[in-house]
């Protein structure tokens, strides 16, 4: 079965910079949630859309934004990057039947490093 | 705002031995609560989700449990296996319409 998937998996950034994340919901999935891990740390939630609008907000950052995009993929961009942006980024997807929210499926990540 | 605690946050057993894991939320009012193994530097793979209105789920070897009045969850699994060692989280879906999540047992079944 397919799964989600994101891209890239691995990225090395410096300080300053700005990286684009990117990720491809389960099909027909119509929700995709982004979350981040900091080392040794539980996900924290960022942000999630439902049919290509925005849903929910979390704790990201004023640098950071994303988007939802025709075809459902979704980019988390982040700006001016931060050492302490330095994290497992994971994306998710779900579908939401008749109001109720099922299982979200998450993808393999992708590790942002910041020197 | 919802806080899940998660107990213990590590725990050793020797292969064969049945354990639980305990998960405790702060706001009852939920739609869900998901249970998630994390492997080392992995992605989260979902084992078992329990709607608000059930009492339980079971895949396997693994049996959740959710009492929401008291905020509970556990997540029991017979006879383990060295392959069972990862970390188990688990995550509950609120009013907030977001995954919140423990922070984790880290699990070691020794051969």
């Amino acid at each position: 079965a397919a799964g989600v998937i994101q891209s890239p998996r691995h990225l090395i950034k410096e300080k300053r910079e700005t990286a684009t994340l990117k990720c491809y919901p389960i099909p027909r999935h119509d929700t995709v949630y982004w979350y981040q891990q900091g080392p040794g740390q539980d996900p924290q939630f960022l942000i999630s859309f439902y049919e290509k609008m925005q849903s929910d907000k979390g704790s990201i950052p004023d640098r950071f934004s994303a988007q939802q995009f025709s075809d459902y993929h979704s980019e988390l961009n982040m700006s001016s990057l931060e050492l302490g942006d330095s994290a497992l980024y994971f994306c998710a997807s779900s579908s939401r039947l008749a109001g109720i929210q099922e299982t979200q499926y998450f993808g393999p990540g992708t590790r942002l490093l910041v020197l | 705002k919802q806080e899940v605690t998660q107990i213990p946050a590590a725990l050793s057993v020797p292969e064969g031995e049945n354990l639980v894991l305990n998960c405790s939320f702060t706001d009852s009012a939920i739609y869900n609560l998901q249970w998630f193994r994390q492997d080392p530097g992995k992605g989260l793979t979902s084992l078992l989700l329990i709607q608000s209105s059930q009492r339980e789920q079971t895949s396997g070897r693994l049996n959740a449990s959710l009492d929401k009045s008291s905020g509970r969850s556990t997540l029991y699994i017979a006879a383990s296996q060295p392959g069972d060692s990862a970390t188990y989280l688990c995550a509950v879906w609120g009013s907030a319409r977001q995954l919140t999540f423990g922070s984790g047992t880290q699990l070691t079944v020794l051969p």
